[in-house]
């Protein structure tokens, strides 16, 4: 398995500009997480999906923040308009069952500056 | 909900010293810990977890300890090389929710 696959790796946009992210988990896993990290705040969970339904979005940040998963081997997030504060490392994760014998995989992230 | 304390946020040794890195929690329901390495430019990669109904796991260099009572686990690297430098989170795991993670270890080993 290839794992969970990020794109793009980096990101390098101006402020006001929309921003996606993509994330493609690993193949029969029904759990999908968005954490960004940040050196001040360490990783925080953004959003969450269990079979591409949203969950629990309480830790994205704004209203400019929005996450879809259309189907089970897809998902965005995008940031419109972004802002120089949004510059920060964005992972997906994605796990199979929410159990504690379901660990989590995490993507190589997508490194974002906002100039 | 949970809050998981990670200590020390660095870490340096020399090579072939040990290194503990120690976490605590605060939901008691949680029953599940693991411990994530994460290399400079990847993701965090799953080490080594211990789950509620265990005290001391062991997977060559690495151990970690959990005491229940106290609400706190630890990790522990022993003979530890260069390619042990990394960031070392903790996290903890209650069945209901997302995994809660600590804010990170910078390890760094001195050759």
């Amino acid at each position: 398995d290839a794992g969970v696959i990020q794109s793009p790796r980096h990101e390098v946009t101006e402020m006001g500009q929309e921003v996606t992210l993509r994330c493609k988990p690993i193949s029969g896993h029904d759990y999908l997480f968005w954490y960004r990290q940040t050196m001040m705040r360490g990783l925080e969970l953004l959003i969450y999906f269990n079979n591409n339904v949203p969950i629990d979005d309480s830790g994205m940040p704004e209203d400019r923040f929005s996450a879809k998963m259309p189907n089970a081997s897809f998902s965005t997030l995008k940031i419109q308009p972004s802002e120089p504060r949004d510059s920060a490392v964005y992972f997906c994760a994605s796990r199979k069952g929410q159990g504690a014998n379901s660990p989590l995989h995490f993507g190589n992230g997508t490194r974002l500056t906002v100039t | 909900g949970e809050n998981v304390e990670q200590h020390p946020s660095t870490l340096s040794v020399q090579e072939g010293d040990s290194a503990v890195i120690k976490c605590t929690y605060s939901d008691s329901a949680s029953n599940y810990f693991p411990w994530y390495k994460q290399e400079l430019g990847k993701g965090p990669q799953l080490i080594i977890d211990i789950r509620s109904n265990v005290g001391e796991k062991k997977d060559q260099r690495i151990a970690v300890t959990l005491n229940k009572t106290a609400k706190h686990f630890s990790l522990h690297i022993t003979e530890t090389q260069p390619e042990d430098s990394a960031v070392y989170f903790c996290a903890a795991f209650s069945g209901n929710t997302p995994l809660v993670f600590g804010k990170g270890t910078r390890l760094s080993v001195i050759a």
